[in-house]
């Protein structure tokens, strides 16, 4: 069965500096990766995904992910980071059981904490 | 478009009550899946709905149930409240871009 991995609970970073959130995934087929960002008391805003092309995916707010099949990983990262991106943070997989599936299978989640 | 919207925010109930959530999807889309996520299990898929059909379901009890009706808006309903199911509730629509979700409606069961 498919699976998302979220290794770090939460991120530290000083604003400004690079950074990076982890991401790694099983599936038997091909993945279909999404990332989506969590402000309190908010629903889920879609980022980015990959289903298929070039590893680095950009996406929404300056934030980009880097899909590695070698090593089953799919990092959220961005170039310098916000006070303002300090929110929850989501790694996701399409189930694969059917195709055109509404289903994705969500990590537990990273709290990215920003410091000014 | 307007985007996902689910209505009410919030909810407040006791146990042994059930409770009815409404979810509209963005103009255009016909599939709409519903999560939910709670501090200690974090997001989990409910079901999914597509063209008033329900086509997947995650490993919830019966007590959780949902429709879709023709013009893709979508209800989820629970029966029998426990504590247990004080959540946010959060609705999805998916088109081949992706899958965009609503605000949630926070539950709370006494």
């Amino acid at each position: 069965a498919q699976s998302v991995a979220q290794p770090e609970d939460q991120v530290n970073v000083a604003e400004g500096n690079p950074l990076t959130v982890k991401c790694t995934y099983s599936v038997s087929g091909n993945p279909y990766l999404f990332w989506y960002v969590q402000y309190p008391n908010r629903g889920l805003q879609f980022l980015l995904k990959y289903i298929t092309g070039d590893n680095l995916v950009k996406g929404s707010y300056g934030f980009e992910a880097e899909f590695n099949k070698s090593q089953t990983s799919f990092h959220l990262k961005k170039p310098s980071a916000l006070v303002s991106d300090s929110a929850l943070y989501f790694c996701a997989v399409r189930d694969e059981s059917s195709s055109n599936t509404g289903k994705l299978i969500f990590g537990q989640g990273t709290t990215l904490q920003v410091k000014p | 478009k307007a985007g996902v919207t689910q209505t009410p925010r919030y909810l407040i109930k006791t146990r042994g009550q059930q409770v009815t959530l409404s979810c509209s999807p963005i103009s255009g889309h016909r599939s709409v899946s519903w999560y939910q996520q709670t501090p200690g299990q974090g997001l989990q898929f409910l079901f999914e709905y597509f063209s008033e059909t329900q086509r997947n379901k995650g490993n919830f009890p019966g007590r959780f149930s949902g429709r879709q009706f023709s013009n893709s808006r979508s209800e989820m309903n629970v029966s029998t409240l426990e504590l247990g199911d004080s959540a946010l509730y959060l609705c999805a629509s998916s088109s081949p871009r992706g899958q965009y979700f609503g605000p949630g409606t926070r539950l709370l069961v006494l």
